[in-house]
């Protein structure tokens, strides 16, 4: 098992371009999520799926489109990078809920961006 | 709505000394999880512990204790014994809902030798 993995690692982009991160899970996760990690700040839930076909806003969506076609995959796309969105960003996935409630989520490595 | 407020921005001890992180949560929900994720150097998360909210019984893992109390709306984090690899951010973070989970700021965490 991979678990979680996201790509790039690392990824410089200027003002105004466009560009996908990528996130994948091989434990079958219903539920997988983007998060942005700010200094101080701590994690902030930017969108959300809880299975393929079906996604949701979070917290702080502005700027961001995701989509979800198959149960693996779940993309993070910046329509028109801005420094504001200079960030590392998290993937994670989890089980649905079942009987005992909600479940931790799996991390993956982390996209370190940097928008000039 | 959901919030989760960490108030000790940095700790610094030195090893075999014991610490606590603090963590508050808001929430109206009578049915939400708690949690806590540790990030080293490194950059990964790390699940640590969850908790319902059905569940008030402090929790021990090794060196690693947890104090639920909702009268206070507190999930304290202990660490017994403090040694240099527990240097990190530790994020307490709470979840009302199935669809959303809420972080603290982190407490960042240095264990000196």
């Amino acid at each position: 098992n991979a678990g979680v993995t996201q790509t790039p690692k690392f990824q410089v982009l200027k003002t105004g371009q466009s560009m996908t991160l990528q996130c994948a899970q091989d434990m079958n996760h219903e539920y997988m999520s983007w998060y942005r990690q700010d200094p101080g700040m701590g994690l902030r839930l930017i969108h959300y799926s809880v299975g393929a076909g079906i996604t949701d806003q979070g917290e702080v969506p502005n700027g961001y489109n995701v989509s979800r076609s198959t149960t693996e995959d779940f993309p993070l796309r910046l329509l028109s990078a801005a420094p504001s969105q200079t960030s590392v960003y998290f993937c994670a996935s989890s089980y649905p809920r079942l009987a005992g409630g909600r479940n931790e989520q799996f991390f993956g490595p982390g996209t370190r961006l940097t928008v000039l | 709505a959901q919030k989760v407020t960490q108030a000790q921005t940095e700790i610094s001890v030195v090893e075999k000394e014991d610490v606590t992180l603090d963590c508050v949560y808001e929430t109206r929900d009578t049915t939400y999880y708690l949690f806590w994720y540790k990030q080293p150097p490194s950059g990964e998360l790390v699940f640590l512990i969850r908790r319902n909210s059905f569940d008030e019984q402090n929790e021990i893992s090794g060196r690693y204790s947890w104090n639920f109390q909702k009268s206070t709306s507190s999930f304290n984090f202990t660490i017994t014994a403090s040694q240099v690899v527990d240097s990190a951010v530790y994020f307490c973070a709470l979840s009302e809902a199935y669809d959303d989970m809420r972080f603290g700021a982190g407490t960042r965490l240095t264990v000196k030798p």
